[in-house]
C-alpha cells in the first residue's frame, strides 16, 4: 500500500458525461501528478500540482482539468467524455520533486 | 519535450536467469526512478537514484544512475515468476518539470 488513495476504483459512464476523479496524497506530500494509461500503453503525463499551484502541464485535453485543494487532495475533472477517454487514470504524489508514489488508479470506461 | 528510450520493449526469460534493462535520455536528469506495474495495478516504486554513478540495490534488484546523468539501468538477478510485469524507468529534472516515463519493458518469466 503506497498510502495514496484514489476513488473511485471503477467508473462506467456514457459519452458526453462529466466525471471527477479524486486523489488523496500520502501524509506530507505536496506534489501530485496525474497520468493516463490506455490499454497496453505507457503512462501519459497530464498535469502536476505542487502545494496548490499548477507546476507542469502535459498533453492534457481542454476537456480535462484538475486542481489541488488546500488540504492537498486533488481532483481530475473529465468532461464531454468520448469513447477514447476510456483508460486507467493514476495519480502519484511525493514530498517534492523527488520520488513519486502511485495510487491504485481509477479505471474509467466510457460507453 | 523530454523523451526516455527504454529497452528492450519485452523479454522472455527462463526462471533463474538474470535480467538487464536500460533507459537513455537526450537530456540529463537529477533523479532516476524504477517502477514495476502488475496488470490493473498502480506502478510500485522499486528503486530511487539521486546521484550520478550511484548504484543501489533492493533485494535481487540493482539499479545504477549513469555517470552522464542521461541513462540508468536495472538488473534483476535469479528471476522468479513473480517478477513478471512491466518495468518503467522515470527521470526527473526538478523544478517545474514533470516526472518523465519510458514506455516500459514487459518481462515474462518462463518456469
Amino acid at each position: 500500500d503506497s498510502g495514496v488513495t484514489q476513488t473511485p476504483k471503477h467508473l462506467i459512464t456514457a459519452t458526453g458525461q462529466r466525471v471527477t476523479l479524486r486523489c488523496s496524497p500520502r501524509s506530507g506530500d505536496l506534489s501530485v501528478y496525474w497520468y493516463q494509461q490506455s490499454l497496453d500503453q505507457g503512462l501519459q503525463f497530464l498535469i502536476q500540482y505542487y502545494n496548490g499551484e499548477e507546476r507542469a502541464k502535459g498533453n492534457i485535453l481542454e476537456r480535462f482539468s484538475a486542481q489541488q485543494f488546500p488540504d492537498l487532495h486533488s481532483e481530475l475533472n473529465l468532461s464531454s467524455l468520448e469513447l477514447g477517454d476510456s483508460a486507467l487514470y493514476f495519480c502519484a504524489t511525493g514530498p517534492a520533486n523527488t520520488e513519486a508514489f502511485f495510487g491504485q488508479g481509477t479505471r474509467l470506461t466510457v460507453v | 519535450g523530454q523523451q526516455l528510450n527504454q529497452s528492450p520493449q519485452s523479454m522472455f526469460i527462463q526462471e533463474g536467469e538474470d535480467v538487464s534493462m536500460n533507459c537513455t535520455s537526450s537530456s540529463i536528469f537529477n533523479t532516476w526512478l524504477w517502477y514495476k506495474q502488475d496488470p490493473g495495478e498502480g506502478p510500485v516504486l522499486l528503486i530511487a537514484l539521486y546521484k550520478a554513478g550511484e548504484l543501489t540495490s533492493n533485494g535481487r534488484l540493482t539499479a545504477q544512475f549513469g555517470i552522464t546523468r542521461k541513462d540508468s539501468f536495472l538488473n534483476i538477478s535469479a528471476s522468479i515468476p513473480s517478477d513478471v510485469g512491466i518495468y518503467f524507468c522515470a527521470g526527473l529534472w526538478g523544478g517545474n518539470t514533470p516526472l518523465v516515463f519510458g514506455k516500459g519493458t514487459r518481462l515474462s518469466v518462463i518456469a
